[in-house]
C-alpha cells in the first residue's frame, strides 16, 4: 500500500487560495488518487480524484506532478465553511486506507 | 438520493454487551463499507461488500465483530462482548461499484461509547 505524507496543519485566511500538499512517493500506476475531507462531527466527504491529469470540479482542484508521486488539492478561495480535515489516499480497488490527514484552520 | 444514513447515531452500552449498528447506503450502489476510527485518527478499513458478498475483512475486525448484508441493501455490523477499546465512531460508505474510480459517499456515522 502506498504511503502519504501531509503536513498535520495548515492555516489559511477567508477567501485566499489554499494549496494543501500530499506526498505518496510509494504510489503504484494503477492507483487514483482520492482526496476526502472531514468536518467536525460528520462522516467523510468526496472532494476530488484523479489519476494523472489535472482534474477540477465545483469543489476544488487537483493537480498531480507528472511522476505522479505527489500531489496538491487547490481551494479556489477558502471559506470558513472548508476547515476540516483534509485526506489524500491513493486507492486501487478495495480499502480505502486513511492517514492523519491535514488540519486545516480558515481564519475570518 | 437521500445518502447513506446509519443508525442509532449515538449508543452508550456497558462492557460486556452485545450491539447491533445498521447502514442503509444509497440505493443504486453496489459496494458498502465499513470503517472504524477513534478520536484523532483518520478512518480505518474494516470490511466491505460487493452486493451481499463479503470480499474483504480487515485485521481489525476480530472474532467478536461480524456483518451483514443479506439482500446486497442495507448492512449490519454486529459486537459481540463489547470492550472499552471498541468505543469509536463507526462509519459506513457506499460507492456506484468497484474500481478506484468511483467515490465513495459516508454516512454519518454511528458514535458507540462502551463504559
Amino acid at each position: 500500500d502506498a504511503k502519504t505524507t501531509q503536513p498535520n496543519s495548515m492555516e489559511s485566511n477567508e477567501e485566499e487560495p489554499v494549496h494543501l500538499p500530499c506526498n505518496h512517493s510509494t504510489i503504484s500506476g494503477t492507483d487514483y488518487i482520492h482526496w476526502y475531507r472531514q468536518l467536525p462531527s460528520q462522516g467523510p466527504e468526496y472532494v476530488i480524484h484523479g489519476l494523472t491529469s489535472n482534474v477540477n470540479n465545483r469543489m476544488a482542484s487537483l493537480a498531480i506532478a507528472e511522476d505522479r508521486k505527489s500531489s496538491t488539492l487547490i481551494l479556489h478561495r477558502a471559506t470558513l465553511r472548508d476547515a476540516a480535515v483534509y485526506y489524500c489516499i491513493p486507492y486501487n480497488n478495495n480499502d480505502m486506507r486513511f492517514g492523519a490527514g491535514t488540519r486545516l484552520t480558515v481564519k475570518p | 438520493d437521500t445518502g447513506v444514513s446509519q443508525n442509532p447515531r449515538h449508543k452508550i452500552t456497558k462492557r460486556g454487551q452485545n450491539v447491533t449498528f445498521r447502514c442503509d447506503p444509497i440505493s443504486e450502489h453496489n459496494r458498502l463499507y465499513w470503517y472504524r476510527q477513534t478520536l484523532g485518527q483518520g478512518p480505518e478499513f474494516l470490511t466491505y461488500f460487493q452486493n451481499e458478498a463479503q470480499l474483504e475483512k480487515s485485521r481489525l475486525l476480530s472474532d467478536r465483530f461480524s456483518a451483514e448484508r443479506p439482500k446486497g441493501s442495507f448492512s449490519t455490523l454486529e459486537i459481540q462482548r463489547t470492550e472499552q477499546g471498541d468505543s469509536a465512531m463507526y462509519l459506513c460508505a457506499s460507492s456506484r461499484t468497484g474500481g478506484a474510480s468511483y467515490e465513495q459517499y459516508f454516512g454519518p456515522g454511528t458514535r458507540l461509547t462502551v463504559t
